[in-house]
């Protein structure tokens, strides 16, 4: 069985701009959760999607969105890029929504993005 | 200051020798995971935890759940260079909850 997977696993982009990272989960997930990983703040939630729905959100600002497809394939975007969003983005899957005492998670590679 | 404290934040050891190490809150977390990150990866799940003194092993390595659910411990015997890597406790505070991830334990295991 196939993992998750992201694309691109690296990219540069400059302040202002903006950016959409996808992530594949695995075959069957149903339940999408993106991760912001950086050296200060370590590993932090952003959002959980389930069919389609977002079901839970951390504690970022707007510029951050995302969102689910039918196929449970998912995207997240960030617009007006500064400095502070460089970091590694992580997608993790699971067969299983939060809330569910089964629920674990299978964590994709990671997206580098570097914002100059 | 984090929700989940991890310690240490960095360890060198030798192959061979023993560690453990330690993720404390003062919240009370439903469950309980530990994590392995290699470089350029993502984090891989080794084991869930939800009872209050839970025991829980997988071949070297050792997790224990506090009894008040509000700490937990990794032990690694006989460290071998393939331990090397980042541990990451991450708790979920109620069964509906995001999980909350700790600052990490870097670990090097030289030969």
């Amino acid at each position: 069985k196939a993992g998750v997977t992201q694309t691109p696993r690296y990219l540069i982009k400059t302040r202002g701009q903006q950016v959409t990272l996808s992530c594949s989960p695995i075959s069957g997930h149903r339940s999408v959760s993106w991760y912001q990983q950086t050296p200060g703040q370590g590993l932090q939630f952003l959002f959980e999607y389930f069919s389609e729905t977002q079901r839970n959100k951390g504690n970022f600002p707007g510029r951050f969105s995302g969102r689910q497809f039918s196929n449970s394939r998912s995207e997240m975007n960030v617009s007006t890029l500064e400095l502070g969003d460089s970091a590694l983005y992580l997608c993790a899957s699971s067969l299983f929504p939060m809330g569910n005492s089964r629920r674990e998670q299978y964590f994709g590679p990671g997206t580098r993005l570097t914002v100059t | 200051t984090q929700l989940l404290e991890q310690s240490p934040q960095f360890l060198s050891i030798q192959e061979g020798e023993n560690l453990t190490v330690y993720c404390n809150s003062s919240s009370v977390f439903s469950s309980l995971q530990w994590y392995r990150q290699e470089p350029g990866e993502g984090p891989v799940l080794l084991v869930t935890v939800v009872t209050g003194g839970e025991v829980k092993k997988l071949k070297r390595l050792t997790f224990q759940f506090g009894d008040a659910r509000k700490d937990s411990s990794l032990h690694i015997t006989a460290a071998q260079t393939g331990d090397t890597g980042l541990y990451l406790c991450a708790g979920a505070l109620n069964a509906g909850n995001m999980l909350t991830f700790g600052g990490g334990t870097r670990l090097m295991v030289k030969p």
